[in-house]
């Protein structure tokens, strides 16, 4: 298994502002993923952080909206820029690990006023 | 891409009663297939997971069944308990990738 952490836990943004959630990892994973759960829904990927290189984001989602570091194989952040109201959600990384196991950070509760 | 489709989206039960919750895919390449728990206010856990070469897995109160000729999926849980109470979500991932595509979710409420 996989012990994930997530900075801040939740946040109230007013809108315009960007806020860069931050997920860390306890070992070393190859395969790093943020997801968007808005109340009452399944899980939405919005991009696969890649270490070394430019995330994969999923349609819908854009490198400009949604800027993603990976600086290392047990750390990433996701900013979510220029806020509006619409961009109220819970924000969770994830991770897998083992024979494609997939665990979940806690996440990060976001509400844009 | 892949689709999952989950149902019910709602499920009451009795205490002590079992709960069936239904998948279908529609990419014939997946070959994992994860079903998660997620408490109110709590992270998704995974709880149980099959995968294409194999028919059932069970462990303990929860089991799940597939059938690849009709790209179903299904979670089974017996002698339910209010701690069961949860919304679970089923999944589809295929080839190496491992990143799996969702259902709606279902939301499993067990009175005592």
């Amino acid at each position: 298994s996989a012990v994930i952490s997530q900075k801040p836990s939740r946040d109230i943004c007013q809108r315009g502002t960007s806020l860069t959630i931050q997920c860390q990892v306890d070992s070393q994973v190859t395969m790093m993923f943020w997801y968007r759960q808005q109340p009452g829904q399944s899980l939405t990927l919005i991009a696969t952080a890649n270490q070394g290189s430019e995330a994969t984001y999923e349609s819908g989602f854009v490198i400009d909206k949604f800027p993603i570091s990976r600086p290392n194989l047990t750390f990433s952040t996701l900013t979510v820029s220029n806020m509006s109201p619409e961009d109220s959600s819970i924000y969770l990384c994830s991770v897998v690990a083992g024979v494609g196991e997939q665990y979940f950070g806690p996440g990060t509760r976001l509400t844009v006023t | 891409g892949e689709n999952v489709e989950q149902h019910p989206s709602t499920l009451s039960v009795q205490e002590g009663d079992s709960a069936v919750i239904k998948c279908t895919y529609s990419d014939s390449a997946s070959n994992y297939f994860p079903w998660y728990k997620q408490e109110l206010g709590k992270r998704p856990q995974l709880i149980i997971d099959i995968r294409s070469n194999v028919g059932e897995k069970k462990d303990q109160r929860i089991a799940v069944t597939l059938n690849k000729t009709a790209k179903h999926f299904s979670l089974h849980i017996t002698e339910t308990q209010p701690e069961d109470s949860a919304v679970y979500f089923c999944a589809a991932a295929s080839g190496g990738s491992y990143i799996p595509t969702f259902g709606r979710g279902t939301s499993l409420i067990v009175h005592p």
